[in-house]
This record gives structure tokens, C-alpha cells and sequence, in this order.
């Protein structure tokens, strides 16, 4: 089966980074992308960008662009997405979805459990 | 645009059918996912393309597109349909996905 397993949660401090983890199994990890969404306390879900295993290939939210880094690891099947620069509104659920590929964004059939990551001082 | 837009909350009785609608302009090109998420759940994809249940989805649910309007129909509702329900699409440039605000469904 398909399993997309996620890193713990953790807290941040204002400004420092955070690197979450998705260790994916189950399926050939270079014919799937994989796109990271999160979603704050008590609102909706925010895509924040995908990464095409296959070619490396991202694409981020522009709300995002320049503090987000999306990479995979082939070797060990797993994606990861650093964000840097953290606010206390990127408090929230970052969750990691297989993603089919079709040159662009398509849409996610599995998911990761989700990662919480609260920035407080 | 760089929008999809929904009604923030509907309801239906047991058992009758209800529509939940999806607007935007990328709507006209591209089409839209639909994902069920119920409290302190991952995303659960519904309906893809232009009406593709993933397996394990019941037949009740189901989705068309007209314009730049696309619905998800549940008809039957059951009470375990009760969730919030986003919709999903790329924008107008093609290399990035959106979702809608979502739509929380009540089952009276």
C-alpha cells in the first residue's frame, strides 16, 4: 500500500527555519510528484508548492517564494520542505500529498499524516 | 484570477442530495479536485478530473463543471458525509494549484 509518513511536530522560534520530512513507500517514487499543503488553526487548506521527483522541477505559491525550499531524495524516497524566516502565522498543519504529475500540478490521491509546527517566542 | 470561490457553509436532511459549487476563472481551463476533510484528518480526494472517484469513494458523490462554476453533488447524504470539503484546481498560469476557501457540510 501507500503510505506518505511525516516528521514529528515541533516548535519554533521567530525567525529561525524548520525542515519537514515525507517518507514515501508503496509505489514508484520517481513516476509521482509530491505538493506540500498546510492549514492554520481553524481555516482552510493553502497549497504552498509541488516538486516533480522526476526532474526536480518546483513550483511555489508566490506568497511563499523565497522563504520556501522543496527537495527530494531519491535514494531514500523521501521529499522535504524547508521554510524559513518563521512568523507566528505559519503556526499550522503541514501535511505532504503523492501528486500526479502531467508537466504540472495535478491531484493529490495520498497524504502524509501531518506535521505541526508552532513558531512561538 | 487566483481564486476559487465557495459558500462557506451548507446543510441537508438525511438522505436528500445536496450541491456544492466551486467558482473561478482557471475553472474555465482547468478542471477541479474535490477533497473531504473531516477534524484533525489529512485531505481525503473525492473527485478528480472531470468526474473520477478514487476507489473506496461511494457512488453518491460525483462532479460536473460548466463554465467557470464546478459542483460536487452528494446525493443520498449520509451522516458520515459531514466534513468540510475543498475544491482544488490550477490557477490560470498552469504551474500552480489552488483551493477553494471550502464548504462545511451539516447532516441534519
Amino acid at each position: 500500500q501507500v503510505h506518505l509518513v511525516q516528521s514529528g511536530g515541533v516548535v519554533k522560534k521567530p525567525g529561525s527555519s524548520v525542515k519537514v520530512s515525507c517518507k514515501a513507500s508503496g509505489y514508484t517514487f520517481t513516476n509521482y510528484g509530491i505538493s506540500w499543503v498546510r492549514q492554520a488553526p481553524g481555516q482552510g487548506l493553502e497549497w504552498m508548492g509541488w516538486i516533480s521527483t522526476y526532474t526536480a522541477k518546483t513550483d511555489y505559491a508566490q506568497t511563499l517564494q523565497g522563504r520556501v525550499t522543496m527537495t527530494t531524495d531519491t535514494s531514500t524516497t523521501t521529499a522535504y520542505m524547508e521554510l524559513k524566516s518563521l512568523r507566528s502565522d505559519d503556526t499550522a498543519v503541514y501535511f505532504c500529498g503523492r501528486v500526479h504529475d502531467y508537466g504540472g500540478p495535478g491531484e493529490s490521491d495520498y497524504w502524509g499524516q501531518g506535521t505541526r509546527v508552532t513558531v512561538s517566542s | 484570477s487566483s481564486e476559487l470561490t465557495q459558500d462557506p457553509s451548507v446543510s441537508v436532511a438525511l438522505g436528500q442530495t445536496v450541491r456544492i459549487t466551486c467558482q473561478g476563472d482557471s475553472l474555465r481551463i482547468y478542471h477541479a479536485n474535490w477533497y473531504r476533510q473531516k477534524p484533525g484528518q489529512a485531505p481525503v480526494l473525492v473527485i478528480s478530473g472531470e468526474n473520477h472517484r478514487p476507489s473506496g469513494i461511494p457512488d453518491r458523490f460525483s462532479g460536473s463543471s460548466s463554465g467557470n462554476t464546478a459542483s460536487l453533488t452528494i446525493t443520498g447524504a449520509q451522516a458520515e458525509d459531514e466534513a468540510d470539503y475543498y475544491c482544488n484546481s490550477r490557477d490560470t498560469s498552469g504551474k500552480r494549484l489552488l483551493f477553494g476557501g471550502g464548504t462545511q457540510v451539516t447532516v441534519l
